[in-house]
């Protein structure tokens, strides 16, 4: 199963807004509505941030959006804090002998 | 909630390693769990997944028959059983909570992972 595939690097500027996207070559991402993002801080525990596309989990902020387009799908991060320096990873339900698929990750800087 | 990951060290190219993971705050035996490890450098790599009565399981490509996952229901524990170990799995190896007996796709809980290094 291919990885979906992620810009490898995002940047803004505190309190723009950012998109990260997530596209794959076959139909995971379109076929379902099971998308999800994670947020990687480097030494510490990976965080549920979207479900479904564009669930937050309870304590999400809701500067963290999803959405979903064909076999896209994109995060977005509003009023980019410094907090938000992070990896995020998307990943996609999929079927056959698997059950997920992750994406290739995206560094998000903070300038 | 809490899930803690043990079992990593350094190991030889062809060995054999178990890891476990302990599982608390919840109860366990009503939720599917998974195993995914990240690369030095690189992203995350969905490896496993085992339902609540261990009836349905599922591997990602790169480990089909070299890895096998468990659990103990009456211990709070999930095990990942690796053999013939390569250089390429040397990683960050996390056990996460799964969430599709609540319905949706996801994984809500991580440990905080336990690292493999393989190499002579």
């Amino acid at each position: 199963q291919s990885a979906l595939t992620q810009p490898a690097s995002v940047s803004g500027s505190p309190g723009q807004s950012i998109t990260i996207s997530c596209t794959a070559t076959s139909s995971d991402v379109g076929a379902y509505n099971y998308v999800s993002w994670y947020q990687h801080h480097p030494g510490k525990t990976p965080k549920l941030m979207i479900y479904d596309v564009t669930n937050r989990p309870s304590g999400v902020s809701n500067r963290f959006s999803g959405s979903k387009s064909g076999n896209t799908a994109s995060l977005t991060i509003s009023g980019l804090q410094a907090e938000d320096e992070a990896d995020y990873f998307c990943s996609s339900y999929t079927s056959g002998s698997s059950l997920y698929v992750f994406g290739t990750g995206t560094k998000v800087t903070v300038l | 909630v809490e899930l803690v990951e043990s079992g990593g060290r350094l190991v030889q190219p062809g060995g054999s390693l178990r890891l476990s993971c302990a599982a608390s705050g919840f109860t366990f035996n009503t939720e599917g769990m998974n195993w995914v490890r990240q690369t030095p450098g690189k992203g995350l790599e969905w490896l496993s997944y085992i339902s609540t009565s261990s009836t349905t399981i599922y591997y990602a490509d790169s480990v089909t028959g070299r890895f096998t996952i468990s659990r103990d229901n009456g211990k709070n524990s999930l095990f990942l059983q690796m053999n013939s170990l390569r250089d390429e799995d040397s990683a960050v190896y996390y056990c996460a909570r799964d969430t599709s007996n609540r319905g949706y796709y996801a994984m809500d809980v991580w440990g905080q992972g336990t690292t493999v290094t393989v190499s002579s």
